[in-house]
């Protein structure tokens, strides 16, 4: 029983690059969200989706930052024209349709280096 | 103001010391508070949970939450060396569909 799948686990992006990080939820997991780490910061929400809908997005910033979580296939976070400061471990984590105890899991992230 | 506070460290304890981590909140809206232990260039991983005010303990750890103080702690009895990490508190209003609030985490070094 896999956990949460991301990929890649490491990025290197120029600046002005597209940046797509992928995440494959547990199986029998329908919720997916997206937190960012900064540098010696915690966890930030970023957006929650489930299957083709996005149900809160209020900590994705407003330009450049898209994500989908598409019926067939894995959760799409996509940054346009990176810049340095999207530098961070971006981590996905999913949970299950209906709750049964504290269900979210996290998978070991992607780290983005923008040079 | 932050709405989960949390004390960033870094702590630092010999071996077999009993370690105090805690947070405190703004939202009363919360009602599940998790412990989550986060080793380095890894994801976070569910150490602890509890649903309102109380104890619960496993093994070695023991959370607590205060909703009336709005304060939560995870104690660690017998520290070891393998608990060397960063703790992460939590806290959301579901078990699921809502998103956590995080503290920005304590990093904890148990020296041998």
């Amino acid at each position: 029983n896999a956990g949460v799948m991301q990929n890649p686990r490491h990025l290197v992006r120029r600046r002005g690059q597209e940046a797509r990080l992928r995440c494959s939820p547990m199986k029998g997991h329908s919720h997916v969200y997206w937190y960012r780490q900064l540098p010696e910061e915690g966890l930030k929400f970023m957006v929650y989706l489930q299957k083709e809908n996005i149900i809160d997005e209020s900590g994705m910033p407003k330009e450049r930052f898209s994500a989908e979580f598409p019926k067939e296939g894995p959760s799409i976070l996509r940054i346009q024209q990176v810049v340095r400061g999207d530098s961070a471990a971006y981590f996905c984590a999913s949970s299950r349709l209906s709750g049964q105890g504290v269900g979210y899991t996290f998978g070991s992230g992607t780290r983005l280096t923008v040079v | 103001q932050k709405e989960v506070e949390q004390d960033p460290g870094p702590l630092s304890v010999p071996e077999g010391a009993i370690v105090s981590l805690n947070c405190t909140y703004s939202n009363s809206a919360f009602q599940y508070f998790m412990w989550y232990r986060q080793y380095s260039r890894k994801g976070p991983e569910l150490l602890m949970y509890t649903y309102s005010s109380g104890n619960k303990e496993d093994g070695r750890f023991t959370a607590q939450v205060d909703k009336s103080s709005k304060y939560i702690s995870l104690f660690i009895r017998d520290s070891q060396p393998s608990d060397s990490a960063t703790y992460l508190c939590a806290m959301t209003q579901e078990t699921s569909g809502s998103r956590l609030t995080f503290g920005e985490g304590t990093q904890l070094t148990v020296n041998p």
